[in-house]
């Protein structure tokens, strides 16, 4: 079973940088991963942020970035706000029409 | 602009089946894939399945294949995501997503449903 897998918790001071990063239980993440990452707050649907792995969707902040570092897919945010106080997600596509979710980390901005 | 309306909140029975939809609006419904994501309370993201409305063709996530099946309505533009023998483990907020062709490159969810719950109780 592929299991992926984020930080459950992280926390940030404002202004500061922090790098989510999202794992495969078994091998690498790649770019053929196609790692994307949305936003999530309580009650809200997800928020798509970044999508093979470095491309930021419409209107996400630059502040926002993805990439691959070593075997790890990463989200990048520089000068972190008091409203990216959120869950974020991964999701890998793993070929032959499957997707697996990460477990998601809880990032406090404080 | 795209839009994916999903039904509204449904209570059912241990055992028992629910059907959720997702209207799609916005853009041409049989061009791009359908997934369907649940959460349960205070749980993450999980990814049950995708459907390519222009052909039916549906993937399931192992856990799911057997209790769950998706459909489609192309004449309405909605899709369905119906799952069965429902238990506690199955109450959660249901989304749908739109997700491009594979033939694109691009692997996201780019729009999401506004979610419906789905309780299980007796």
């Amino acid at each position: 079973q592929i299991v992926v897998t984020q930080e459950p918790s992280f926390s940030v001071s404002p202004g500061g940088t922090v790098t989510l990063t999202c794992a495969l239980s078994s091998g690498s993440v790649s770019t053929n991963s196609y790692p994307s990452w949305y936003q999530q707050t309580p009650g809200r649907a997800p928020r798509t942020l970044i999508y093979n792995t470095s491309i930021r969707s419409s209107g996400v902040p630059d502040r926002f970035s993805g990439s691959v570092v070593g075997n790890k897919a990463a989200l990048t945010i520089t000068g972190a706000q008091a409203d990216d106080d959120s869950d974020y997600y991964c999701v890998l596509f793993m070929g032959r029409g499957i997707w697996v979710f990460g477990g998601g980390t809880k990032l406090t901005v404080l | 602009q795209v839009q994916l309306v999903q039904s509204g909140a449904e209570v059912k029975e241990p055992g028992a089946s629910v059907t959720v939809s997702c209207e799609a609006s916005g853009y041409t419904f049989t061009v791009y894939y359908i997934h369907w994501v649940r959460q349960a309370p205070g749980q993450g993201l999980e990814w049950m399945g995708r459907m390519s409305p222009y052909s039916g063709v549906t993937t399931y996530a192992q856990k799911f294949q057997g209790a769950v099946t998706m459909t489609r309505d192309t004449s309405i533009s909605t899709a369905y995501m119906e799952l069965r023998r429902l238990t506690s483990d199955d109450t959660a907020v249901y989304y749908c997503a739109r997700g491009p062709p594979d033939s694109t490159r691009v692997f996201y969810f780019d729009y999401w449903g506004q979610g419906t719950l789905v309780t299980v109780s007796s």
